[in-house]
Formats: structure tokens, sequence, C-alpha cells
């Protein structure tokens, strides 16, 4: 597709529960961010790939969240045994990378933990 | 250490006056400064960006910008608002030179009022 697509576009999940959500980028962007967005917020960093490699995870809140891109295109992120504060927008950005690049945003997920 | 500063969580404006929503930054080295707008479920589109040449940057939908060092600001402004302006926008900074993660305001909702 021409732009960043993201799956599910809603989850709903209880407590405890292991979720994946998946990011397809821009064909060709090299660069992949991963941001939660909390009600009334703005996007909150989590995680940067750079290829198929992790090169700030530093957003990342705890253990429980991991991300990957084994093959530099697509990227998921996972959140084990969910909490209620897990409840956000997940979105995913991809960039081409350059001096001042641009992000290319994804419409989001949507996750509510119950 | 940087940070971005949006006063405002919501401004109304009638339909046909000046559009101003203010962003303050503080950054350590020099900043790449971006205005992101959001529809509601819809990902975030890029307005316009401040890349270190010109310090007036214009952007789609009629918006421009300012950069002004001196007063640390980046303000969003449009002489005559829209219907259709009505969203969330938000205000982005990074750092320039290499890998510079960005950090986002927390965002001004502008109402246009018919």
């Amino acid at each position: 597709g021409a732009g960043v697509s993201q799956t599910p576009s809603n989850k709903v999940t209880e407590k405890g529960k292991y979720v994946e959500l998946r990011c397809d980028p821009i064909s060709g962007h090299t660069a992949l961010y991963w941001y939660r967005q909390s009600l009334g917020q703005g996007p909150e960093f989590l995680i940067y790939f750079q290829g198929t490699g992790a090169a700030d995870d530093s957003g990342l809140p705890n253990d429980r969240f991991f991300a990957v891109r084994p093959e530099g295109s697509v990227s998921t992120l996972k959140i084990q045994r969910t909490e209620r504060g897990d409840s956000a927008v997940y979105l995913c950005a991809s960039s081409s990378l350059g001096q001042g690049d641009e992000q290319y945003f994804g419409p989001g997920t949507r996750l509510t933990v119950t | 250490a940087q940070s971005v500063t949006q006063l405002g969580s919501h401004v109304s404006v009638s339909e046909g006056a000046l559009v101003l929503l203010r962003c303050n930054y503080s950054s350590s080295v020099p900043p790449y400064l971006f205005w992101y707008v959001q529809y509601p479920n819809q990902g975030l589109q890029l307005l316009l960006k401040y890349t270190s040449a010109a310090t007036l940057v214009k952007g789609i939908n009629g918006f421009e910008a300012e950069f002004k060092k001196s007063e640390t600001s980046f303000h969003l402004t449009k002489p005559s608002a829209h219907m259709s302006d009505a969203a969330e926008y938000f205000c982005a900074l990074r750092g320039s030179g290499g890998y510079q993660k960005v950090t986002f305001g927390t965002g001004t909702k502008l109402q246009v009022i018919p």
C-alpha cells in the first residue's frame, strides 16, 4: 500500500493476556518507530528500528514490552501480561531517514485492556 | 534533554478568524521542529517542518510557522480558519545531527465555530 498500515485497528484483551500489534511501513523506509498515545496526551516514543535492529529502545516502559523487525520491514510490538494501564493507541511511523526526515504515521491500534 | 510545551489544550476560533496555536520548546542542541495534525481516528499528518533553513516555514492547507530562537517558540498560524481545520494539532521536536528521538507536545484541540 501507499502508506503505513497497522493491524488490528482495535484490540480488546483481558488483563494478563498477551497481545501483538503489527505495523507495515512504507516500502523502502529503513527507519520504523513505535509510539504510545494515551488519552489527552501526545505520542510518547517507545522504540526506533534502523533496518532489523532496535537502535533505541529507551522508551519501552518495562520488560513486558518487546518489539521485533526480523526482515527490516514489518514490525510487531508485543506486550506480555497486559495491564489496564497499557490501554492506549499505539502508533507506528516510518521514514526514509535523512536529515530532518519526515515520519509517516499509520492510523494506530487502539488497545483496550479490561 | 528536550521538551515541548503547547499552551492551551483547547482553542476555539470563529470561521474566517486567525488561527494561532502556541508551541515553546527546550533543547540542548539546535532543534528540528514539526507541526502535525490529527483528525479523529486517523494517524498524524505532517503540516510543516523547520530544519534550520528559512525561519518562516509554509506548510499545507495554508498553515505557516515561524521559528524564533530568542523566544524558543514555533507558533502555528493560519490567516483564516475553515471548518475543515477542526482537529488536534501537535508540535514536535527532535535534535539536529544524526539520530535524535522525537518529543511531542500534549496537543491542542482546535474548534472552529461557524
